[in-house]
């Protein structure tokens, strides 16, 4: 079983509502991902992280923002939600020769 | 452009049959490739990963294979129960830039 969390599992809120998503791992990984998933599509990966204080953008344009200033700890932040974020965000984490371990996701839902 | 691609798209199959999923990818140079199989709505779950060097992997019910000169992985499901029902994504790391690409995945179905 992985060591990894994220909250909440589910999240409905209204437009313009800042959210953070939180994700945690406890297997001293030093690189964390998080990506986004619409129902039946891959993943496309919006941020990643390989230490403190390291972060960057991924493949997929994302108006979302991210922090790493713990190693166990990558939260993602929108300001200012709308409907076109409504996806599943999925956080991950690796070690050096690991493969990518997962969190149960966070289905957010932006009415 | 490094790029993973998974064939079938979906598949349908009766409980206790085989089936072979297909992983063409260009990514160059190659650190690892990786299969995942994802539930509906949960995050995806490891069940290989193989480097350069291997040429297959098994877990369980699950066999890997990987050709490094052809760029081609294949997973192979043996006899095949309900909770396989899922996608199976193929993943490849790029050694150039550790990142990650991921293809499509293969929706599948498995009926009783």
């Amino acid at each position: 079983e992985a060591d990894i969390y994220q909250t909440p599992r589910y999240l409905v809120i209204g437009t313009g509502k800042k959210i953070t998503l939180e994700c945690s791992q406890t297997m001293g990984h030093d690189k964390m991902y998080w990506y986004q998933q619409d129902p039946g599509m891959e993943l496309h990966l919006i941020h990643y992280s390989y230490g403190v204080n390291s972060t960057e953008k991924g493949d997929l344009s994302s108006e979302s923002t991210v922090s790493r200033i713990r190693t166990e700890h990558f939260p993602l932040t929108l300001e200012s939600a709308r409907p076109s974020h409504t996806s599943q965000y999925l956080c991950a984490s690796s070690g050096v020769y690991t493969e990518a371990f997962f969190g149960q996701g966070t289905r957010l839902t932006v009415v | 452009k490094n790029q993973v691609e998974q064939s079938p798209q979906s598949l349908i199959i009766l409980e206790g049959k085989n089936c072979t999923l297909q992983c063409n990818y260009t990514v160059s140079p190659f650190s690892n490739l990786r299969w995942y199989k994802q539930d509906t709505g949960r995050g995806p779950v490891s069940l290989t990963i193989m480097t350069f060097s291997e040429n297959t992997k098994s877990n369980g019910r699950y066999t890997a294979t990987l050709d490094a000169d052809t760029k081609q992985s294949s997973l192979h499901i043996t006899a095949s129960q309900l909770s396989d029902s899922a996608s199976y994504i193929c993943v490849v790391r790029s050694d150039s830039n550790y990142q990650l690409i991921w293809g499509a995945g293969t929706k599948l179905i498995i009926k009783p």
